[in-house]
């Protein structure tokens, strides 16, 4: 059962680099490491996606180790709009495809 | 090309009724996944539909029910209303079944639910 843990909160400053790190030791061989951002009562919109090594698009950074057991969203430059839930996420496929949310991280940018 | 759209955004209810909820997904996405946020609970997953037929079911009562019409539109129901079913419904739109390679799941606005 693929499950991810989070910091549950992070605090950090504008302009600053923001790294918020994720666990998921079971992750499995086909599963793909997704983040998600979340404002106040809006749907998660997605942000990035990877399966191993480094990821890059517009707006952020992930990383991944060799051995898949944790990922790093990087969030470069930060501002105050950047204060939200993150959410890490994996392909549940021990429960059928179903994908788990964990209780995401509270990332709050302060001016 | 259009996003996730839910209908509707707000609804007000009381106990012992029953409501439904519709999603409509990005064109060409054919699973439809409903998701149940609360400030307790987090977001949980509730079904996913994929071609009309019901894929996956998370943990919840059969009070909780969906469906999915042939063009990829979906409905959930929930009967008998209790105070705790007050939430954000979120309904999310991929491709082909959610979880499955890379495939990402699109999020609706949501429609918030409140049960008096």
């Amino acid at each position: 059962l693929a499950k991810t843990t989070q910091p549950i909160s992070m605090d950090s400053y504008e302009g600053q680099e923001v790294n918020i790190t994720c666990s998921h030791n079971n992750i499995a061989t086909n599963d793909y490491i997704t983040w998600y951002q979340q404002f106040p009562s809006q749907g998660p919109r997605f942000i990035i996606q990877g399966y191993k090594t480094k990821v890059t698009n517009e707006v952020a950074s992930l990383f991944i180790p060799a051995d898949r057991k944790s990922s790093t969203l990087s969030l470069p430059r930060v501002s105050l709009s950047d204060t939200a839930v993150y959410y890490c996420l994996v392909g549940d496929y021990a429960a059928g495809n179903m994908l788990t949310f964990g209780g995401g991280t509270r990332l709050m940018v302060k001016p | 090309k259009a996003g996730v759209t839910q209908t509707p955004r707000y609804l007000i209810k009381t106990r012992g009724q029953q409501v439904t909820l519709s999603c409509s997904p990005i064109s060409g996405h054919r699973s439809v996944s409903w998701y149940q946020q609360t400030p307790g609970q987090g977001l949980q997953f509730l079904f996913e539909y994929f071609s009309e037929t019901q894929r996956n079911k998370g943990n919840f009562p059969g009070r909780f029910s969906g469906r999915q019409f042939s063009n990829s539109r979906s409905e959930m129901n929930v009967s008998t209303l209790e105070l705790g079913d007050s939430a954000l419904y979120l309904c999310a739109s991929s491709l082909e079944l959610a979880g499955v390679g890379s495939d990402t799941q699109y999020f609706g606005p949501g429609t918030r639910l409140t049960v008096l």
